[in-house]
């Protein structure tokens, strides 16, 4: 499975638009990147996902390199509600594919300030 | 549609002590995985099952066993409870078709 690097925290105020990247330099051919969001005693909750170049849903947008040695999660708009801590995981998750298991690592947690 | 439901919520062992976590799920979902996380650790997989009556080690798997009889429960057993498995447990599923996992409430288990 891909390592994946995070930042370990990161701060920002409502209203802005927040990036976090994750760095996943040995990324397989075959892998998907997906994001996950975590608030304090909840489980994590799917965000998105993407293979290539970019992907947009009603929560964020993910853009990825053509070299897709990186990959940045983008939060439009942010709320104080976006407090979370957010995982980058990557991994051939196609049946069969080798990573039924995916390792959630220890995610950046975002905090939103007014 | 319940989702990924865990039982019990809390649980407080003395050392040595067995229990077993119950995951269920109504959705029909083949894999089925379960993580502890530990503060500032992230979630760390401890098994996963990836159909009725499979099993596998995840990351963490020392010290927990597994079994899945049926497809939509997967259940953590807990032979000799010991103080470093203090830790929220997370079940989750997903079905064979997508990438998302969904996951359950978690179960906040203290061993003293």
């Amino acid at each position: 499975l891909a390592k994946t690097t995070q930042p370990i925290s990161m701060d920002s105020y409502e209203g802005q638009e927040v990036n976090i990247t994750c760095s996943h330099n040995n990324i397989a051919t075959n892998d998907y990147i997906t994001w996950y969001q975590q608030f304090p005693s909840q489980g994590p909750r799917f965000i998105i996902q993407g293979y290539k170049t970019k992907v947009t849903n009603e929560v964020a947008s993910l853009f990825i390199p053509a070299d897709r040695k990186s990959s940045t999660l983008s939060l439009p708009r942010v709320s104080l509600s976006d407090t979370a801590v957010y995982y980058c995981l990557v991994g051939d998750i196609r049946p069969g594919g080798g990573a039924d298991g995916l390792t959630f690592g220890k995610g950046t947690h975002l905090i939103i300030q007014p | 549609n319940a989702g990924v439901t865990q039982t019990p919520k809390f649980r407080v062992l003395k050392t040595g002590q067995s229990m077993t976590l119950l995951c269920a799920q109504d959705m029909n979902h083949e894999y089925m995985y379960w993580y502890r996380q530990d503060p500032g650790m992230g979630l760390r997989l401890i098994h996963y099952s990836v159909g009725e009556g499979t099993t596998a080690k995840g990351e963490v798997p020392d010290g927990y066993n597994v079994s899945r009889l049926k497809k939509q429960n997967f259940l953590l057993g807990l032979e000799s409870a010991a103080p470093s498995q203090t830790s929220v447990y997370f079940c989750a599923s997903r079905p064979l078709s997508s990438y998302e996992q969904y996951f359950g409430p978690g179960t906040r288990l203290t061993v003293t």
